[in-house]
């Protein structure tokens, strides 16, 4: 059965380091690959996308993740995290079918410390 | 601005109670869904729908029912609300494919005391 693992629950940073949030996927072929985040109180919010081409992809607020085929992971990295981006992570894998189905991973909450 | 709104955005109501929570869509997505969040975070998928008069019951089983009438609009129903109903709900989006993914709604916090 097709799976997504966010092998972190809570992760804490410092302001200004680097950030690597990881997703593990299980399914049969190359599927459509999300990140999403969810700040408090709020509805998720895309942040990138990976289909098919270039296997490292770009987001909004300066995040990027790299799609790796061998290792079924779709890791999401930023090089210099800010105290906005503290809120919920979630790794997503859509399934190609007439149900354009989505499962999402239990998340991973990131705090920034100061 | 938002291109799905969910109302209300918070909600505190009293046990037995009947409440419908309100999801609209302006992007004219044929697919749509309702997803419950417990404090872990982690999301459930209750309902969606794949166009006007189509509805399925997703992963976890609830007591909420939902409608499609419209294209854009899919509200959830709770015929008689319990303190164990009190969470997020996430409404969501999203065209025939999934080139863009899910759009969510901001969500409502349902509270039964």
């Amino acid at each position: 059965a097709q799976s997504v693992t966010q092998p972190d629950i809570h992760i804490t940073v410092s302001e200004g380091a680097s950030l690597e949030l990881r997703c593990n996927y299980s399914y049969g072929a190359t599927p459509y690959l999300f990140w999403y985040v969810q700040s408090p109180g709020q509805g998720l919010q895309l942040l990138l996308k990976y289909f098919s081409g270039d296997t490292l992809v770009q987001g909004i607020k300066g995040f990027e993740a790299e799609f790796k085929r061998s290792q079924s992971s779709f890791n999401l990295r930023k090089p210099s995290v800010h105290w906005s981006d503290a809120a919920e992570y979630f790794c997503a894998v859509g399934l190609y079918s007439s149900a354009s189905k989505i499962i999402f991973g239990s998340g991973t909450r990131l705090s920034i410390r100061p | 601005e938002a291109d799905i709104y969910q109302t209300p955005r918070y909600l505190v109501i009293g046990t037995g109670k009947k409440i419908t929570l309100e999801c609209s869509q302006t992007m004219g997505h044929d697919k749509m869904y309702w997803y419950q969040q417990d404090p872990g975070m982690e999301l459930h998928l209750i309902h969606y729908s794949y166009g006007v008069n189509s509805t399925e019951k997703g992963d976890l089983s609830s007591e909420s029912t939902v409608s499609r009438i419209r294209t854009e609009h899919f509200p959830l129903t709770l015929e008689s609300a319990r303190p164990s109903h009190t969470s997020q709900y996430l409404c969501a989006s999203s065209g025939q494919n999934l080139n863009y993914g899910y759009t969510f709604g901001s969500g409502t916090r349902l509270t039964v005391v």
